[in-house]
């Protein structure tokens, strides 16, 4: 088993630039969870998905959509890139509501 | 929605003494409190967790400790080593309803010195 894989793991954007970042789980989990990490701000929900097809908004959804068209793959877009979201992005997956969060590796993403 | 607070958000110790990191919640719906380490450049992984019908819940050197009448948990950790040293984020979660979301603590950056 994989668990939870993000790809890719670094990416430089100039402002206004669009990237996909795709995040994959082996688990069969349904609840799937994009977040943002920044310097002494801990960890920040951007969307989750509650199952697939279903998507919602987390904390700081501005800037940021997401697909869920498949129950593995949980897809975060950039359409137009700003510096502020410079940042380290982490998809997690959990098999309930209050259950254990799976986190991928993270994914650095510099926008200049 | 809930809010998080976090304390300290540094923290440092001799190796074999011991590390208590504090968190408030706000909203007294919240029945999930879980804590999470995370090594430097590495993914957050869960190392424990209390939900609201036991007081206090111990594995090995670790143990949760949560108060609801006054909205705060705490972890503890015994006889800190060195490879202790890393980021705690405690979370609660009211996993009752709609709501989906867990909410974070800003972290604490344990160092555990030799």
């Amino acid at each position: 088993n994989a668990g939870v894989t993000q790809t890719p793991k670094f990416r430089v954007l100039k402002t206004g630039q669009s990237m996909t970042l795709l995040c994959a789980q082996d688990m069969n989990h349904e609840y799937m969870y994009w977040y943002r990490q920044d310097p002494g701000m801990g960890l920040r929900l951007i969307h989750y998905s509650v199952g697939e097809g279903t998507t919602a908004k987390g904390e700081v959804p501005d800037g940021y959509n997401v697909s869920r068209l498949k129950k593995q793959n949980f897809l975060l877009g950039l359409e137009s890139a700003a510096p502020s979201q410079t940042s380290v992005y982490f998809c997690a997956s959990s098999y309930k509501r209050n259950g254990e969060l799976f986190f991928g590796e993270g994914s650095r993403l510099t926008v200049l | 929605g809930e809010n998080v607070e976090q304390h300290p958000s540094t923290l440092s110790v001799q190796e074999g003494d011991s590390a208590v990191i504090k968190c408030t919640y706000s909203d007294s719906a919240s029945n999930y409190f879980p804590w999470y380490k995370q090594e430097l450049g590495k993914r957050p992984q869960l190392i424990i967790d209390i939900r609201s019908n036991v007081g206090e819940k111990k594995d090995q050197r670790i143990a949760v400790t949560l108060n609801k009448t006054a909205k705060h948990f705490s972890l503890h950790i015994t006889e800190t080593q060195p490879e202790d040293s890393a980021v705690y984020f405690c979370a609660a979660m009211d996993s009752g309803g709609s709501n989906y979301k867990l909410t974070f603590g800003k972290g604490t950056l344990l160092t555990v010195n030799p």
